[in-house]
C-alpha cells in the first residue's frame, strides 16, 4: 500500500491564481481531512469528510473548498490563493471515526 | 471546548538523558481519545500512540512511554536513554466523541538530542 500521497511537494503560486491539492489514499479509509500547519501553531483541521458526498469545516475553511467524489480521492481547491495561505498542507485519513488518523507527506504551498 | 496545551516549546538534551514531553489537555466530552505524534525534520508525521478516556493503564513501546493520568488531565510522553534519531518535534492531539473529526493539536515540542 502507498498509504497516504499527496501532490505536488511543493508549489509557487501567485496572489489570485487557483489550484488544487491531490490527495489519495488506498486503505479504503472512509474519513479524510486537511490541515495546515503553521510555525507555532501546530495543525489545523481545514475540512474533513467522513465518506464520499459528505463533506464539512474543520477550523479554518475560508479560502478553501473541497469534494469527496471517490472514497479513494479528497481535492483541495484554493480558489484565489493569498498569502496568508502560505503553508504546509497535510492530507490524512482514518479508518474509523475518532480512530487514528495516518498522514500523507504534505505539500508545501509559497504564495507570492 | 477541545485544547491541547503543551507549555514546553524547545527542549535540548545530551544523548542517554531522559526526556519527558508534557501534554495537558481540556475536554467536556468523557469519551475522548489522546494521540502522540513525531515530526523529525524529514517533514512527515509519525503516530506514535492513540489511547481512550477509558484506559488509563500506563503504556511502554520500547524507550517510549506514556502516563495518562485524568485526574490532572495529562497525557505525559517520556523518552528513555535518549537517541540522537529522536530530535524532532513532537505533537500532543486530542479528540472528542462530540467533536466530529476534528483532531485538535498542541503546538508542538521540538526536541533536540545532542551526542
Amino acid at each position: 500500500n502507498a498509504g497516504v500521497t499527496q501532490t505536488p511537494k511543493f508549489q509557487v503560486l501567485k496572489t489570485g491564481q487557483s489550484m488544487t491539492l491531490q490527495c489519495a489514499q488506498d486503505m479504503n479509509h472512509e474519513y479524510m481531512s486537511w490541515y495546515r500547519q503553521d510555525p507555532g501553531m501546530g495543525l489545523r483541521l481545514i475540512h474533513y469528510s467522513v465518506g464520499a458526498g459528505i463533506t464539512d469545516q474543520g477550523e479554518v475553511p475560508n479560502g478553501y473548498n473541497v469534494s469527496r467524489s471517490t472514497t479513494e480521492d479528497f481535492p483541495l481547491r484554493l480558489l484565489s490563493a493569498a498569502p496568508s495561505q502560505t503553508s504546509v498542507y497535510f492530507c490524512a485519513s482514518s479508518p474509523l471515526r475518532l480512530g487514528t488518523q495516518y498522514f500523507g507527506p504534505g505539500t508545501r504551498l509559497t504564495v507570492l | 471546548a477541545q485544547k491541547v496545551t503543551q507549555a514546553q516549546t524547545e527542549i535540548s538534551v545530551v544523548e542517554k538523558e531522559d526526556v519527558t514531553l508534557d501534554c495537558v489537555y481540556e475536554t467536556r466530552d468523557t469519551t475522548y481519545y489522546l494521540f502522540w505524534y513525531k515530526q523529525p525534520p524529514s517533514g512527515e508525521l509519525v503516530f506514535l500512540i492513540r489511547r481512550n478516556s477509558f484506559d488509563e493503564q500506563n503504556e511502554i513501546s520500547g524507550r517510549y512511554s506514556w502516563n495518562f493520568q485524568k485526574s490532572t488531565s495529562s497525557f505525559n510522553f517520556t523518552i528513555t536513554a535518549s537517541q540522537v534519531v529522536d530530535s524532532a518535534v513532537y505533537f500532543c492531539a486530542l479528540s472528542e466523541e462530540g467533536g466530529s473529526e476534528k483532531l485538535v493539536f498542541g503546538k508542538g515540542m521540538k526536541l533536540t538530542v545532542n551526542p
